[in-house]
């Protein structure tokens, strides 16, 4: 079973307009971390957000939050007012505390336009 | 620039040839991560090192590829023998700790072309 599933490969919002980017994951482990990256055309995999299993409160990062769901296993990234430089891939991860723990699940990540 | 650092950023090989990339953590970060993506997928684990110490392998770093850490410090990824498959960014990745909350931050990879 795939441990990050993103739906949406391709996603289009206004500019300045708000979008969510869906995330759904599979653990049996109680305890993890899952996180939101972004990659431009360049390649670098730039870290957005971060929201622990244990975390009471939503996660947010300036015009980024995360809307975190545990019962539904999801953890949908929120952008607001959307600007053009934030067309880019986005992926979302997750990290176990147990197991192998150490390596990132990444999933096939959503590709974000941002339109005039 | 103190972030993760690559080189080659680009390279282009015929099948058959061998290539290394390496790879320079953040300077303080013990642990150094190896990734593979390929188009339209997201980055897969290859290998991780706590300092010089390679302690895990993903099945999908066959015994062609070679990492290693010598000093702890900066790490080089080798592919003898190289295949078309092969094809594919090669992401390298650094972290302070090991625990759930540590991000993880990547270098902007090496892309490779096998011919």
């Amino acid at each position: 079973a795939q441990k990050i599933t993103q739906t949406q490969p391709g996603m289009f919002v206004q500019e300045k307009e708000a979008v969510t980017l869906d995330c759904t994951y599979d653990t049996s482990d109680p305890s993890y971390g899952l996180f939101w990256y972004k990659q431009p055309s360049s390649g670098e995999m730039i870290f957005l957000i971060y929201q622990g299993s244990y975390d009471q409160q939503n996660a947010t990062e300036g015009r980024y939050s995360l809307n975190f769901q545990k019962a539904r296993k999801s953890a949908n990234l929120v952008i607001s007012a959307s600007q053009l430089g934030d067309s880019a891939m986005y992926f979302c991860a997750m990290r176990e505390a147990t197991g192998t723990g150490n390596q990132f699940y990444f999933g096939t990540g959503t590709s974000l336009t941002v339109i005039p | 620039d103190t972030g993760v650092s690559q080189d080659p950023r680009h390279k282009i090989t015929k099948r058959g040839q061998n290539v290394t990339f390496r790879c320079d953590p953040i300077s303080e970060h013990n642990r150094l991560y190896w990734y593979r993506q390929t188009l339209g997928q997201g980055p897969e684990f290859l290998t991780y090192f706590q300092n010089e110490a390679q302690l895990e392998k993903s099945r999908l770093l066959s015994d062609r590829f070679s990492a290693e850490r010598p000093k702890g410090s900066f790490s080089t990824l080798e592919i003898q023998r190289t295949e078309q498959g092969d094809s594919a960014m090669y992401l390298c990745a650094s972290s302070l700790g090991h625990t759930i909350y540590n991000e993880q931050f990547f270098g902007p990879g090496t892309r490779l072309t096998v011919l």
